[in-house]
């Protein structure tokens, strides 16, 4: 059982690149979410989806996008990098249903520098 | 009123102390307190959770007090040991709301 899964796990990229965050669940979970981690800042929401074919925006989401046209899968592109996109960005999914199956379980993340 | 507000920021206990960490929160509707813990080059994991009905909830050494009236919740490590050493993340939500509500988080370093 992979769980959710990450990849590239490390990246580095110039100014003005485009880049793709992989995400990739083996649970079938409604709710997928992008998440990035900066010191001082803890975690904050770039985008989630409810679905396949179905996403919103987070707390940071500018100069992302993202789709999801297959629940197992929510990839995060920057389309433009720029360098305060530095960050380390974790994948984060949940079963969906409400009462106590809240858990999000989170992959490991992907250390992004952009130079 | 959706910012949840932890502290302190970091924090050093001794082997075998007790380690608290606490978090605010503004927004009455949030019903759902869970606490994550994240390791060095990890994601965070689900650590210990709990709903307003109650005002603790304890699983092994690790307990969570709520404050309703107060609206502030705390995590208690006791005992804590060096393998406690991380990063706690609290976090709130509301109803069918999906998306949590993340603290700033705490460095939490357990001295041998």
């Amino acid at each position: 059982d992979a769980g959710i899964t990450q990849s590239p796990r490390y990246k580095i990229t110039e100014t003005g690149r485009q880049v793709t965050l992989m995400c990739h669940q083996t649970w079938s979970h409604s709710y997928m979410f992008w998440y990035r981690q900066d010191l001082g800042h803890g975690l904050r929401l770039i985008y989630y989806s409810a679905a396949a074919d179905i996403t919103d925006k987070g707390e940071v989401p500018d100069g992302y996008v993202v789709s999801r046209s297959k629940t197992e899968n929510f990839p995060l592109t920057l389309e433009s990098a720029t360098r305060s996109q530095t960050s380390v960005y974790f994948c984060a999914s949940r079963l969906g249903l409400a009462g106590d199956i809240d858990t999000q379980y989170f992959g490991p993340g992907t250390r992004l520098t952009v130079l | 009123q959706q910012q949840v507000k932890q502290s302190p920021q970091s924090l050093i206990v001794q082997k075998g102390g007790i380690s608290i960490i606490n978090c605010a929160y503004e927004n009455t509707a949030f019903d759902y307190f869970p606490w994550y813990q994240q390791f060095p080059g990890k994601g965070p994991a689900l650590l210990i959770a709990i709903r307003p009905d109650v005002s603790e909830k304890k699983e092994g050494r690790f307990t969570i007090s709520f404050n309703k009236s107060a609206k502030q919740f705390s995590l208690h490590i006791m005992d804590s040991q060096p393998g406690d050493s991380a990063t706690y993340f609290c976090a709130a939500s509301s109803g069918s709301n999906y998306q949590l509500i993340w603290g700033a988080g705490t460095k939490l370093i357990i001295k041998p």
